[in-house]
């Protein structure tokens, strides 16, 4: 299967601990997002990234929250000091340039984080 | 900026019946327009879009939205539903050159047998 991956899918962690969050892009996509969702909402948009510049950034992601896509390929997004408002869905998502333009995205499972 | 508008949170249908999902957008200028299909603990799939030319768009599994400028609207629908579509639904707006999609709130779609 080629398409985008995350890992972990769940993770637990309790308040004031840092957790990292992966994502692997489906390999010809020089476009990678990232988005939370909590319960009941949609996703909500707050990085992305073209081959390893990170582009824009929402005001949703704090100064706690830092993404990085070293090489263009994979991306992490790490949280430090976490808090229990972090939890929810990380949510990665892929997608060409050409196809990026027209909104066309391509979204991973996502990781589940719990903070106790 | 674009927004979504989906009425109503939860929507449940008989199997068989007619489901109805509504959408409403924000946007002032030309919009690309998408239905996501979420089942729990999952990430999004993609069941329709609508980018440009006809403005009714067929989608996976049986789903398909008619693009209405006049209405700003967006809404899915599908003849007779399923059991395997009791999922979340979400409608999301995004425009050209923009970075990210807009999302609505998202239905939760119930099939009763």
């Amino acid at each position: 299967d080629t398409g985008v991956s995350q890992n972990p899918r769940h993770k637990i962690t309790k308040r004031g601990q840092n957790v990292t969050f992966r994502c692997d892009p489906i390999s010809e996509h020089n476009r990678l997002y990232w988005y939370r969702q909590t319960l009941g909402q949609g996703p909500e948009f707050l990085t992305y990234f073209q081959n390893e510049a990170q582009l824009e950034k929402s005001r949703l992601l704090s100064d706690r929250f830092s993404a990085e896509r070293p090489k263009g390929s994979f991306s992490t997004l790490e949280i430090q000091r976490t808090e229990q408002g972090d939890s929810a869905m990380y949510l990665c998502a892929s997608s060409l340039e050409s196809l990026a333009g027209r909104g066309e995205q391509f979204f991973g499972p996502g990781t589940r984080l719990t903070v106790l | 900026a674009q927004s979504v508008t989906q009425l109503g949170s939860h929507v449940s249908v008989s199997e068989g019946a007619l489901v109805l999902l509504r959408c409403n957008y924000s946007s002032s200028v030309p919009p690309y327009l998408f239905w996501y299909v979420q089942y729990p603990n999952q990430g999004l799939q993609l069941l329709l879009k609508y980018t440009t030319g006809a403005t009714l768009v067929k989608g996976i599994n049986g789903f398909e939205a008619e693009f209405k400028k006049s209405e700003t609207s967006f809404h899915l629908t599908k003849p007779s539903a399923h059991m395997s579509d009791a999922a979340e639904y979400f409608c999301a707006v995004s425009v050209w050159g923009a970075n990210n999609l807009f999302f609505g709130t998202g239905t939760r779609l119930t099939v009763i047998p």
